[in-house]
């Protein structure tokens, strides 16, 4: 069985700061792993994503995630926050990339001016 | 990438009132498509998997009668809400795959349709 942790439902950061997003999965085989934006009304937009090549993975703007096989975490990180980050964050994984989705909960992204 | 077209992206309908929702792989044939329920401030749950030209699997305790998905060619995939209630006002997302060398590629998401029924 595979699901996702979202740790905080709601983040804050001011302008510029270092934004961590919070992702931990459990899953019976090496898993895929996504990270999605979603602004209001608006679809699944990919961020980036995890398919067993590199730990360290850099997606659109600006963001990036580490995967960390022992501490099954692949948090996502950008240095410098900007209003337009401002959005719901959703960690999913997957046994196979075109497979189905297990989410997590969300992390809703405020950017404080 | 890929583009998944979802439609339409916003409607309102009465209760009672049946809505189709139509998603569309524009420059992919997808194998497999998935549809997505999203409930305010809530995570997206898998509602049910489709194949072309074969039944719809879907997951424990979603209405089959209620929500008919019909894939019937590797573009489309709909789902349509019949006798809808105000309690099946909802964003409802599908999401789209097709075989490459032997796997499935990423999963391509639509916009979402945001379901209000009234």
């Amino acid at each position: 069985a595979q699901s996702v942790t979202q740790l905080g439902s709601h983040v804050s950061v001011s302008e510029g700061a270092l934004v961590l997003l919070r992702c931990n999965y459990s899953s019976s085989v090496p898993p895929y792993l996504f990270w999605y934006v979603q602004y209001p009304n608006q679809g699944l937009q990919l961020l980036l994503k995890y398919t067993s090549a590199a730990t360290l993975v850099k997606g659109i703007n600006g963001f990036e995630a580490e995967f960390k096989k022992s501490e099954t975490s692949f948090h996502l990180t950008k240095p410098s926050a900007h209003m337009s980050d401002a959005a719901e964050y959703f960690c999913a994984v997957s046994e196979d990339t075109g497979n189905q989705f297990y989410f997590g909960t969300g992390t809703s992204l405020t950017v404080i001016p | 990438g890929a583009v998944v077209s979802q439609h339409p992206s916003r409607v309102i309908c009465k209760s009672g009132t049946s809505v189709k929702i139509e998603c569309r792989s524009l420059d992919f044939q997808a194998t497999t498509m998935f549809w997505y329920r999203q409930f305010p401030k809530q995570s997206l749950m898998l509602m049910a998997t489709s194949n072309e030209g074969s039944k719809a699997t879907y997951e424990q305790g979603v209405e089959k009668d209620k929500f008919l998905i019909n894939h019937a060619s590797l573009t489309l995939s709909t789902l349509t809400v019949t006798s809808a209630h105000p309690e099946d006002s909802s964003f409802y997302i599908c999401s789209a795959t097709y075989w490459a060398r032997g796997s499935n590629t990423e999963a391509f998401f639509g916009q979402g349709t945001r379901l209000t029924v009234v």
